[in-house]
């Protein structure tokens, strides 16, 4: 069965300071991944996605992922943090093949930034 | 979001109540699915439907019920709530069930709380 681990659970960075936020996924072959950001009180928007090809992958805000086969990671990172940044953060995988379509996601990363 | 939509955002119910948590999509989407949030487990898969008709449990299905009768709609039915499904809910589509690389979408939740 497919998992994801998200290690940290609460990451606090300054304003302006570089990011990563870790992913190990499990699963078979190469799964298909995604980062989705939630800010309080909203629904769940995608950043980035990985189905093939070029490991690294760019997303929207400025975030870019980088699949490792591997590390079996996908770790998200951003090369300056925003105060509008602040928020929690999904890793998420879903089968490459098959007849399973669920979409399983880490426990996510709250990420808190200081001015 | 892009036309998921979720009613009510919010609701209070009663131990042994039940209610129904509505979820409508207009772009066509064949995959529809529910999930559950909760605070350091992320979100889990409660119940999917990759069609009219076509329904299948997930991750944490219990005490929930779903059908598909038409494409657009796919309701959550709490039959009798409990103080363990106090939670915030997403309602998630995408186009095709056979093809996992298509986005998934998300609603922007409902909170529900059982007193």
């Amino acid at each position: 069965a497919q998992s994801v681990t998200q290690p940290d659970i609460h990451i606090t960075v300054s304003e302006g300071a570089s990011l990563e936020l870790r992913c190990n996924y499990s699963y078979g072959a190469t799964p298909y991944l995604f980062w989705y950001v939630q800010s309080p009180g909203q629904g769940l928007q995608l950043l980035l996605k990985y189905f093939s090809g070029d490991t690294l992958v760019q997303g929207i805000k400025g975030f870019e992922a980088e699949f490792k086969r591997s590390q079996s990671s996908f770790n998200l990172r951003k090369p300056s943090v925003h105060w509008s940044d602040a928020a929690e953060y999904f890793c998420a995988v879903r089968s490459s093949g098959g007849s399973n379509y669920k979409l399983t996601f880490g426990k996510g990363t709250l990420l808190t930034v200081n001015p | 979001n892009a036309g998921v939509t979720q009613t009510p955002k919010f609701q209070v119910l009663k131990t042994g109540q039940s209610m129904t948590l509505q979820c409508a999509q207009d772009m066509n989407h064949e995959y529809m699915s529910w999930y559950r949030q909760d605070p350091g487990m992320g979100l889990r898969l409660i119940h999917y439907s990759v069609g009219a008709g076509i329904t299948d449990q997930g991750e944490v299905p219990n005490g929930y019920n779903v059908s598909r009768s038409t494409t657009e709609d796919f309701p959550l039915r709490l039959l009798s709530a409990a103080p363990s499904q106090t939670s915030v809910y997403f309602c998630a589509s995408s186009y095709s069930a056979q093809f996992q690389r298509n986005t998934i979408y998300f609603g922007e939740g409902s909170w529900l709380t059982v007193v």
